[in-house]
């Protein structure tokens, strides 16, 4: 596609329930990457993709996210029992390679959880 | 035109310059945030700023809200230094984000 697009845009999730995010990254891009922005709070990094595999997942806070990626291209991140405080805006990006050359962000997934 | 603007693309310094990396924007915003990431790794966060200046060691940068522009500056610039560096902005609105390109730096020994 055009760019990286991630849905939903918006999720209302109930403490407790599993979520799933999505990210569709540029058409040939290998590398992917999740992060997310807490309210008021800095970047925290995620997980990295390169093709299918995932060589950094350093930053995933508990063993209640997880995430994967298919086809080189559609990655998919879930959190498991959800808390309040994961409530966050969901970032991917995506770039050619790992050497960072012209990342493309999507739009986020703004994440509450009552 | 993009909202958030970063120069330059790309950046050669010799060890030791000092570096300088613009970002402008042209939205009301609540934050600016710089980042980094060394190629293959993950993104870092460096700053978050609403006004005035910040310093990390060798990183220093500086907001001007009325002028919708921020700086990033490396002094006495290192080998290790080199990254892509990316400015995104939270606006006025809510927090999502809005990213700069990023700013690709090699610094050679």
């Amino acid at each position: 596609g055009a760019g990286v697009s991630q849905s939903p845009s918006n999720k209302v999730t109930e403490k407790g329930k599993d979520v799933e995010l999505r990210c569709d990254p540029i058409s040939g891009h290998t590398a992917l990457y999740w992060y997310r922005q807490r309210l008021g709070q800095g970047l925290e990094f995620l997980i990295y993709f390169q093709g299918n595999s995932a060589p950094d997942k350093s930053g995933l806070p508990s063993d209640r996210f997880s995430a994967e990626r298919t086809g080189e291209s559609v990655s998919t991140l879930t959190i498991q029992r959800t808390q309040q405080e994961d409530s966050a805006v969901y970032l991917c990006a995506s770039s050619l390679g790992g050497t960072g050359q012209g990342y493309t962000f999507g739009s986020g997934t703004r994440l509450t959880v009552v | 035109k993009n909202e958030v603007e970063q120069s330059p693309q790309n950046l050669t310094a010799q060890e030791g310059e000092f570096i300088t990396i613009n970002c402008s924007y042209s939205v009301g915003i609540s934050a600016l945030h710089w980042l980094q990431q060394h190629p293959g790794g993950g993104i870092v966060s460096l700053f978050m700023l609403s006004s005035g200046k910040k310093k990390h060691g060798r990183l220093i940068a500086t907001i001007n809200i009325q002028e919708k522009h921020s700086s990033l500056h490396i002094t006495a610039s290192h080998p290790r230094d080199s990254a892509v560096y990316i400015c995104a902005v939270s606006p006025d609105s809510n927090y999502q984000l809005i990213w700069g390109a990023g700013t690709k730096l090699i610094i050679k020994p």
